[in-house]
């Protein structure tokens, strides 16, 4: 099966500054790969999502970057704010209506003032 | 537009009682999945239904554990004999029936959880 590898678990970064946070899949069928946002207490939220058809996608401060051959993909946050502290998880999975998520560990963003 | 409802969202059950989680998915929904998350980890697939059938249950226990999504109402999931290992959160999704053609792909839409404590 799938195995999702996240790094790093914890991120620290001044307000202002970018973070980064990259992840590994196993399975070269994957082809879909979202990223979450879960706040204390509350589910995760997708905030952008690639698909293996495509190299970048941007969408404001946040972009993800996808690698095929190396089986790896990063998020990009530009601009950190303090709303941006949370746990972010990468997932990989196959397109269609009947796919599961691997997903990744976790980081936990901190975005100090 | 009301999200994926989770209820309760905290359950707090006695060794071996039993603990029902319901999940309400997103107005047009037809497909739900349920995952499991504890502490400092990431969410664990256990179950993925339609409409009265269970598509892929591949992350359930093979004891003690039980999921359905019947015809009307909320999909369950149902926890027998609960063991203090059980306790984490547990979160259910959603997403829509996928129309047309073509390598699209329906995200996930997750509720805010159930939270179990087995004492």
């Amino acid at each position: 099966g799938e195995n999702v590898e996240q790094h790093p678990s914890t991120l620290s970064v001044q307000e202002g500054d970018s973070a980064v946070i990259k992840c590994t899949y196993s399975d070269s069928a994957s082809n879909y790969f979202p990223w979450y946002k879960q706040e204390l207490g509350k589910g995760p939220q997708l905030i952008i999502d690639i698909r293996s058809n495509v190299g970048e996608k941007k969408d404001q401060r946040i972009a993800v970057t996808l690698n095929k051959t190396a089986k790896h993909f990063s998020l990009h946050i530009t601009e950190t704010q303090p709303e941006d502290s949370a746990v972010y998880f990468c997932a990989a999975g196959l397109t269609g209506t009947a796919s599961k998520l691997t997903f990744g560990t976790g980081t936990r963003l901190q975005v100090t003032l | 537009n009301a999200g994926v409802m989770q209820n309760p969202r905290h359950l707090v059950r006695r060794r071996g009682q039993e603990a029902r989680l319901r999940c309400s998915p997103m107005k047009g929904h037809s497909h739900v999945y349920w995952y499991r998350q504890l502490p400092e980890e990431g969410l664990k697939f256990m179950v993925y239904l339609q409409k009265e059938n269970i598509i892929d249950e591949s992350g359930m226990p093979k004891e003690r554990f039980s999921a359905e999504f019947p015809k009307e109402g909320p999909s369950i999931l149902r926890i027998q004999q609960v063991v203090r290992g059980d306790s984490a959160a547990y979160f259910c999704a959603s997403s829509p029936i996928r129309s047309g053609t073509g390598a699209g792909h329906s995200p996930l839409h997750f509720g805010n959880g159930t939270r179990l404590t087995v004492t």
